[in-house]
């Protein structure tokens, strides 16, 4: 079975704080996805990034950054000096092969930057 | 980039109607089309699979005819919800695998069952 565990429910912080979110991850598969979405009020989901389970460089595409660490089974996101734009719900994703490559949602956080 | 067109966007409907959802891949060919409710403030749930030109594959728990999918085209697959009654109002959202293991989703629909 594949599990992904968001344990933040709601993170506040103030603009230009760096926000970090959590995400660990299950599975007996050694060829994974991970992913990230924001989804904001409107619902509408914004695909942000994939990593394979080769690929465990870090990655950094503005003010965003990830942290893939198969060692823990992490794959935590940074949002650094953060906006009021960033205010989301952020979900955490996995698929793999054995269970033909459908995406497990974690619960999502819910990022509030306060002006 | 791949888009999938969904809509409509929002629907309100009487209760014991039936209301449909379409997603359309518009540059691209879907071959197999997700489905997933979203009740508020909680995740997306994988409802089913469809793949074109098959029937549908339903998770555990979902009514397979309650909820019913087509898939008939590269490009188009449907929900329909029968009969719905007000614990069916949710965001459903769609979304297309497409190469690369990568996902396009629909802006989701917001059905309200009164």
């Amino acid at each position: 079975a594949q599990k992904v565990t968001q344990a933040q429910t709601e993170i506040s912080v103030v603009e230009k704080e760096d926000v970090t979110l959590d995400c660990v991850y299950e599975t007996r598969d050694t060829t994974y996805y991970l992913f990230w979405y924001k989804q904001p009020p409107s619902g509408e989901l914004v695909f942000l990034i994939r990593r394979n389970s080769f690929d465990e460089q870090n990655e950094i595409s503005g003010r965003y950054s990830w942290n893939f660490q198969k060692s823990t089974s992490s794959f935590n996101f940074t949002i650094t000096a953060s906006q009021v734009v960033d205010s989301a719900v952020y979900f955490c994703a996995l698929s793999h092969r054995s269970n033909d490559y459908k995406l497990s949602f974690g619960a999502g956080t819910t990022v509030t930057v306060r002006a | 980039g791949a888009v999938v067109s969904q809509h409509p966007s929002r629907v309100i409907c009487k209760s014991g109607t039936s209301v449909k959802i379409e997603c359309r891949s518009l540059d691209f060919q879907a071959t197999t089309m997700f489905w997933y409710r979203q009740f508020p403030k909680q995740s997306l749930m994988l409802m089913a699979t469809s793949n074109e030109g098959s029937k549908a594959t339903y998770e555990q728990g979902v009514e397979k005819d309650k909820f019913l999918i087509n898939h008939a085209s590269l490009t188009l697959s449907t929900l329909t919800v029968t009969s719905a009654h007000p614990e069916d109002s949710s965001f459903y959202i769609c979304s297309a695998k497409g190469t690369n293991y990568g996902y396009t989703f629909g802006s989701g629909t917001r059905l309200t069952v009164v």
